[in-house]
């Protein structure tokens, strides 16, 4: 079973600044098939980036994925008001086939 | 535009079986490369992949080593949706359960979310 492990748990930042999140799996994921979700309260999560780095349609520009391995980072440039939330990352393979991360809340400051 | 318009009760008492369906507007259930999913979300386990079905020129399941013995993932074809049936509840089947589309090995459309107490 591949465990991701996220951090922060939270992240504390003003709009307009660079947010960077971390995803680390406790094994090489298969592929480098790691996408990324943003979730709003009382929401579905939104898929952002799937890939390790390949933004989903619509998205802005201003979301980004890296990363490969077991090191992963999604990167917002400019924060803006409606970009806080929570973030999770997740993975395909593995015995579990898909996991996900516990989750990285990005509050304002 | 796609659409998943799940339904289904929310109140189910323990050793009860869970029903949900998940009607499908915009696609098909027959569309290559991709697969239709449940996953659920609670406090306490966070968001957990429960199995999928998908067309291949048959029809395969995959369902998470967690639920395995529980569950069935099934297409209606004639309707156009796919359904979730979950055996045996206990309290710890309590979450939040999504029907969900997986493509690109992700999952890029989600219905709305049933809420599914298990409570006598």
């Amino acid at each position: 079973e591949i465990v991701l492990t996220q951090s922060p748990g939270t992240l504390s930042l003003s709009p307009g600044e660079r947010a960077t999140l971390s995803c680390r799996a406790s094994q090489s994921v298969i592929g480098n098939y790691l996408a990324w979700y943003q979730q709003k309260p009382g929401q579905a999560p939104r898929l952002l980036i799937y890939g390790a780095s390949t933004r989903a349609p619509g998205i802005p520009d201003r979301f980004s994925g890296s990363g490969s391995g077991t090191d992963f980072a999604l990167t917002i440039s400019r924060l803006e008001p409606e970009d806080f939330a929570v973030y999770y990352c997740q993975q395909y393979g593995g015995s579990l086939l898909y996991t996900f991360g516990q989750g990285t809340k990005l509050e304002i400051k | 535009q796609v659409q998943l318009q799940q339904s289904g009760p929310g109140l189910v008492k323990p050793s009860q079986t869970l029903s949900l369906t998940c009607p499908i507007s915009g696609d098909s259930v027959y569309s290559d490369n991709v697969a239709w999913n449940w996953i659920r979300q609670s406090p306490s386990r966070g968001l957990e992949w429960l199995g999928r079905t998908y067309y291949k020129s048959k029809w395969y399941n995959d369902y998470a080593v967690s639920v395995k013995s529980r569950i069935t993932i099934s297409p209606d074809t004639s309707k156009n949706q796919f359904s979730l049936q979950l055996t045996s509840l206990t309290p710890e089947d309590t979450a939040v359960y999504y029907c969900v589309r997986g493509r690109w090995l992700a999952f890029d459309v989600w219905g709305q979310g049933t809420v599914v107490t298990v409570s006598s």
